[in-house]
């Protein structure tokens, strides 16, 4: 019940395109759902996060897109860069983010030139 | 200082031995984590610091590994007796203990056990 269960493992996507990264969840007392970037040798770094009483958040080219009924929530990257190659977790917390994060396994994504 | 920061970088040490990994977090920040990540696998939480109290210390995997926080600041991840399956990434983070939980990383300290 604790599980976040992230798809795919790992994504090639052409410049320009749309980059799409699928998690879902079964603790429904999760309300904090972050997305974390992370660089080979670098600690994840915070990208975009939403709580469960809104649909969709965007920032930039990321938009977070939620479905609290269906307990599934996914991250959007349009206009895919080189520069947005790196591995993306998805995670999920009680309490507004002040608990412990259970992530997902992670996406490596590559962006092609 | 402008981020959470994490000593030594990396550490290779020899089945056995204990090692004690070292988190500063940010300035301020009363709430202090810490994770494993295994290699090319998502992060694991540990343990979990609100000011020098630990509510939450369900993720530590056996008794060889504690962790304690002094004055609200630097944190000390303790593994006794290392083994193999321990190495790993450990990371840190801190979020403010107040509003949005936001919890920022450190780089990490790799630790690689012979």
């Amino acid at each position: 019940q604790q599980q976040v269960k992230q798809s795919p493992q790992s994504l090639i996507v052409q410049k320009g395109g749309i980059s799409i990264i699928n998690c879902a969840y079964e603790n429904t007392a999760f309300d904090y759902f972050p997305w974390y970037q992370q660089f080979p040798g670098k600690g994840p770094a915070l990208l975009i996060a939403i709580r469960p009483d809104v649909s969709e958040k965007k920032e930039g080219r990321f938009t977070i897109s939620f479905n609290k009924s269906a307990k599934q929530f996914s991250l959007h990257i349009m206009d895919s860069q080189p520069g947005d190659s790196a591995t993306y977790f998805c995670a999920a917390s009680e309490s507004g983010g002040y608990n412990k994060l259970i992530f997902g396994a992670g996406t490596r994504l590559a962006v092609h030139p | 200082g402008a981020g959470v920061s994490q000593s030594p970088s990396n550490k290779v040490t020899e089945k056995g031995k204990d090692v004690e990994l070292r988190c500063d977090p940010i300035s301020g920040h009363t709430a202090l984590y810490w994770y494993r990540q295994r290699l090319g696998q998502g992060l694991e939480f540990l343990i979990y610091f609100q000011g020098n109290s630990a509510p939450d210390k369900s993720g530590l995997p056996s008794d060889r590994f504690s962790a304690e926080r002094t004055g609200e600041s630097v944190s000390t991840l303790t593994i006794q007796r290392t083994q193999q399956e321990d190495s790993a990434v450990y990371l840190c983070a801190s979020s403010l203990g107040r509003g949005i939980g936001t919890q920022y990383f450190g780089p990490g300290t790799r630790l690689l056990v012979l």
